[in-house]
């Protein structure tokens, strides 16, 4: 499968604690985003790189957040200090920069239940 | 105010139907206007990209944009249960500092029953 891939699909975990995502883009792709879902709304944007580079983020990532993708490939998502309104699914999305189109594909998503 | 409005529905179709899905939006910057289906527990999937104004057509489905009332619509032809999701409009600009982010609507959720 060479789609975008996330990892766990699923972590629970209580409050306070601090969680680790990671997110694999499709390999050619210099971009790559990540968004916040939550029940019955459509993706929040939050984050994105293009190779190594964090071009935006989004003024409703608190500073208990943060993103890196180091060597322009895989990137990971931190939450330190989780919160219950933390709860969500977070995707990751990967494109080709340069394209007209720059069609954004989405990973399957990492649902995260905050106790 | 939001800046993309998408009734969430639910909408509740026989097999074979036409449906129609839409938003408006309110940032006259945005220029790159998509539909996304979403299964439950799933990641979003494209189904349409349109730029501008226009229609594009591609299979049962056609999209279509009106810049100048800022709405667009995604139809969805002799329905089928298969298409039962949640479809997601999309947005973004053109470029500056905001081109790589696409703004959502809340999304549509549809049932096509046999």
């Amino acid at each position: 499968d060479t789609g975008v891939s996330q990892d766990p699909r699923h972590k629970i975990t209580k409050r306070g604690q601090n969680v680790t995502f990671r997110c694999d883009p499709i390999s050619e792709h210099n971009r790559l985003y990540w968004y916040r879902q939550t029940l019955g709304q459509g993706p929040e944007f939050l984050t994105y790189f293009q190779n190594e580079a964090q071009l935006e983020k989004s003024r409703l990532l608190s500073d208990r957040f943060s993103a890196e993708r180091p060597k322009g490939s895989f990137s990971t998502l931190e939450i330190q200090r989780t919160e219950q309104g933390d709860s969500a699914m977070y995707l990751c999305a990967s494109s080709l920069a340069g394209l007209r189109t720059d069609t954004q594909y989405f990973g399957p998503g990492t649902r995260l239940t905050v106790l | 105010q939001k800046e993309v409005e998408q009734d969430p529905g639910p909408l509740s179709v026989p097999e074979g139907a036409i449906v129609s899905l839409n938003c408006t939006y309110s940032n006259s910057a945005f220029q790159y206007f998509m539909w996304y289906r979403q299964y439950s527990r799933k990641g979003p999937e494209l189904l349409m990209y349109t730029y501008s104004s226009g229609n594009k057509e591609d299979g049962r489905f056609t999209a279509q944009v009106d810049k100048s009332s800022k709405y667009i619509s995604l139809f969805i032809r002799d329905s089928q249960p298969s298409d039962s999701a949640t479809y997601l409009c999309a947005m973004k600009n053109a470029g500056g500092t905001s081109y790589g982010k696409l703004t959502f609507g809340q999304g549509t959720i549809l049932t096509v029953h046999p």
